[in-house]
């Protein structure tokens, strides 16, 4: 089943913070999250693993929830780079993987 | 980082054709290879995952018969989409992941198909 993702969309004034939440019915072994530009293919940004760890790649960081089946993606001083969408992809115990619909993100001047 | 190309980058192809799609992992091996397919503003879909040397695993809904997946290898895997049709027409990705890669999965750049 494929994971639930909020908000749909969100823009942003460069420098603003922003929160992207991801949650599943099913019990999760591992969340990545990825970024794709328009027309491309998704860049992968991190994965977390069961075991509730939070994960930071430099103004980007997420942490998982595993007892709550969800992980959030905190986007902090944006910066116009970091338009595009975001998906959550989430792991069962049995490597399923599914993904999010996607979150659209615009960074404007 | 791990590398996964694609080719064709893009191609346009009549109804009744077949395509192939192939994806390559150019600095690991990839033990895994998965096939998605994307949707104008849609999320990934899987279609199928595919282990060195053994039979495809397609999702439910995936003709198999039209998409034949070959996994030949631990640096490639091809994607046939036999008879295409317009309704085919799609943006294909492939994504590997290996012991190198531990649980990340490494997208190739994707293939856009248009079926005429």
């Amino acid at each position: 089943q494929q994971p639930v993702q909020s908000p749909q969309a969100v823009i942003l004034r460069e420098g603003e913070d922003a929160v992207i939440n991801c949650s599943s019915s099913k019990a999760l072994y591992s969340v990545h999250w990825y970024r794709q530009k328009h027309g491309e293919a998704p860049v992968f940004l991190m994965i977390l693993l069961k075991g509730g760890e939070q994960k930071g790649h430099e103004k980007i960081s997420a942490s998982f929830n595993e007892k709550k089946q969800q992980s959030s993606l905190y986007l902090t001083a944006s910066q116009l780079s970091y338009s595009g969408t975001y998906f959550c992809g989430t792991e069962d115990n049995n490597n399923d993987m599914r993904f999010g619909a996607g979150t659209r993100l615009t960074v404007k001047p | 980082g791990a590398v996964v190309s694609q080719h064709p980058s893009w191609v346009i192809c009549k109804s009744g054709t077949s395509v192939k799609i192939e994806c390559r992992s150019l600095d690991f091996q990839a033990t895994t290879m998965f096939w998605y397919r994307q949707f104008p503003k849609q999320s990934l879909m899987l279609m199928a995952t595919s282990n060195e040397g053994s039979k495809a695993t397609y999702e439910q809904g995936v003709e198999k018969d039209k998409f034949l997946i070959n996994h030949a290898s631990l640096t490639l895997s091809t994607l046939t989409v036999t008879s295409a049709h317009p309704e085919d027409s799609s943006f294909y990705i492939c994504s590997a992941t290996g012991q190198a890669t531990t649980y990340e999965q490494y997208f190739g750049p994707g293939t856009r198909l248009t079926v005429t």
